[in-house]
């Protein structure tokens, strides 16, 4: 079975720091990962997405992940973090439907970023 | 881009009332909609999926006699909770997917809260 498993639930970073969340999956075939960030009381942005091209995904904001199928993981970095980054983050599976032809997406469970001055 | 549009964002009902969510696509055509609810501080459960002109698939869990569902055109599902009580109060999102692209647009999601 496909999940993915966000391994803090809280990241706490200084402005103009590196950003590091992290995420580890598990998928019986090749699977297609994303980011998604959420604001507070609002719906959902995609980061950036992998679905089996480069390796190196890069998204907007100055996000990205890298896949790294050794590891099984789908770490998501941004080189210096800004105040307006604070929000929660979910690293998302795709999961296909063969029945149905579609995919649906299961969430890890997510992690909070905060960024402080 | 593509858009999708909830309504209402927010809603606060009665205990025993009914509450319909809409979920729309602004300028693209959806065969399929998803479903999700949050709970304070946790992530999205998918409820269901929603494709239009049949019936909706639910998660197991799900009840869907208490959770209706219906997509009856390419840029519209809604969600109607049946008969509210405090325990549904929560948050709604819905996706829509670009028919024949793998690409997920999200609402910005309905608070509903159930007195």
């Amino acid at each position: 079975a496909q999940s993915v498993t966000q391994l803090d639930s809280h990241v706490s970073v200084s402005e103009g720091t590196p950003v590091l969340l992290r995420c580890n999956y598990s998928s019986s075939y090749s699977p297609s990962l994303f980011w998604y960030v959420q604001h507070p009381n609002k719906g959902l942005q995609l980061l950036l997405k992998y679905t089996s091209a480069a390796t190196l995904v890069k998204g907007i904001n100055g996000f990205e992940a890298e896949f790294k199928k050794s590891e099984t993981s789908f770490h998501l970095t941004k080189p210096s973090a800004h105040m307006s980054d604070a929000a929660e983050y979910f690293c998302v599976v795709s999961v296909i439907m063969f029945s149905g032809g579609y995919n649906k997406l299961i969430f890890g469970a997510g992690t909070r970023l905060a960024v402080h001055p | 881009g593509a858009v999708v549009s909830q309504h209402p964002s927010w809603v606060i009902c009665k205990s025993g009332t009914s509450v319909k969510i809409e979920c729309r696509s602004l300028d693209f055509q959806a065969t399929t909609m998803f479903w999700y609810r949050q709970f304070p501080k946790q992530s999205l459960m998918l409820m269901a999926t929603s494709n239009e002109g049949s019936k909706a698939t639910y998660e197991q869990g799900v009840e869907k006699d208490k959770f209706l569902i219906n997509h009856a055109s390419l840029t519209l599902s809604t969600l109607t909770v049946t008969s509210a009580h405090p325990e549904d109060s929560s948050f709604y999102i819905c996706s829509a997917r670009l028919t024949g692209a793998n690409v997920l647009t999200f609402g910005a999601g309905s608070r509903l809260t159930v007195l």
